[in-house]
């Protein structure tokens, strides 16, 4: 059980494009997401919370307009990176959380995106 | 303020050793959970335990043993007889009580089990 998936696992786009991932809890129902964003060697970085049927909450430093998160349903929630540029490229990571108040985060294999 | 430390930032083992992995935390929430995710190569993360503050027992799984020490705040994780699968990055990170959503990541540590 606890089973999450990322789509797509990697991308490779232009700058100035956008670009689409999606967070799947496949066993569950995760009303809350968390995306989190990772640089090669480094550990993960909170990016913003989302819970279903609300607006993200963006933890500091993290553009709203840059990354728009929607998490329209209790089993997917999605990041767009708007007008990607090179220093976007990262490692992205999403995790999902069943229930509030539960403690464990599971998470998807992640989403490599390059921005060229 | 919430912190986590892995003072080890890459251990090297021959297959077969016991290693152990350190963890050290700092939060002011008298409540809090502690977790060990394992990153393969591949990128995804592994949950592979947790633990709350109020219990304090060690807890073994397998080749996997876990040290939970509140009075040195640290949460050590230990592989005995290593294999080679076991070459990742290990994180340790910390919550607060229950619906904080914010969980803390420790900078890892990569280990690598040598055939």
């Amino acid at each position: 059980g606890a089973v999450v998936s990322q789509h797509p696992s990697r991308v490779i786009c232009k700058s100035g494009t956008s670009v689409k991932i999606e967070c799947r809890s496949l066993d569950f129902q995760a009303t809350t997401m968390f995306w989190y964003r990772q640089f090669p060697k480094q550990s993960l970085m909170l990016m913003a919370t989302s819970n279903e049927g609300s607006k993200a909450t963006y933890e500091q430093g993290v553009e709203k307009d840059k990354f728009l998160i929607n998490h329209a349903s209790l089993t997917l929630s999605t990041l767009t990176v708007t007008s990607a540029h090179p220093e976007d490229s990262s490692f992205y990571i999403c995790s999902a959380r069943e229930l509030a108040g539960a403690e464990t985060q599971y998470f998807g294999p992640g989403t490599r995106l390059l921005v060229l | 303020a919430q912190k986590v430390t892995q003072a080890q930032t890459e251990i090297s083992v021959v297959e077969k050793e016991d290693v152990t992995l350190d963890c050290v935390y700092e939060t002011r929430d008298t409540t809090y959970y502690l977790f060990w995710y394992k990153q393969p190569p591949s990128g995804e993360l592994v949950f592979l335990i947790r633990r709350n503050s109020f219990d304090e027992q060690n807890e073994i799984s397998g080749r996997y043993s876990w040290n939970f020490q509140k009075s040195t705040s640290s949460f050590n994780f230990t592989i005995t007889a290593s294999q080679v699968v076991d070459s990742a990055v290990y994180f340790c990170a910390l919550s607060g009580w229950p619906g904080a959503n914010n969980l803390f990541f420790g900078t890892g540590t990569r280990l690598t089990v040598i055939p």
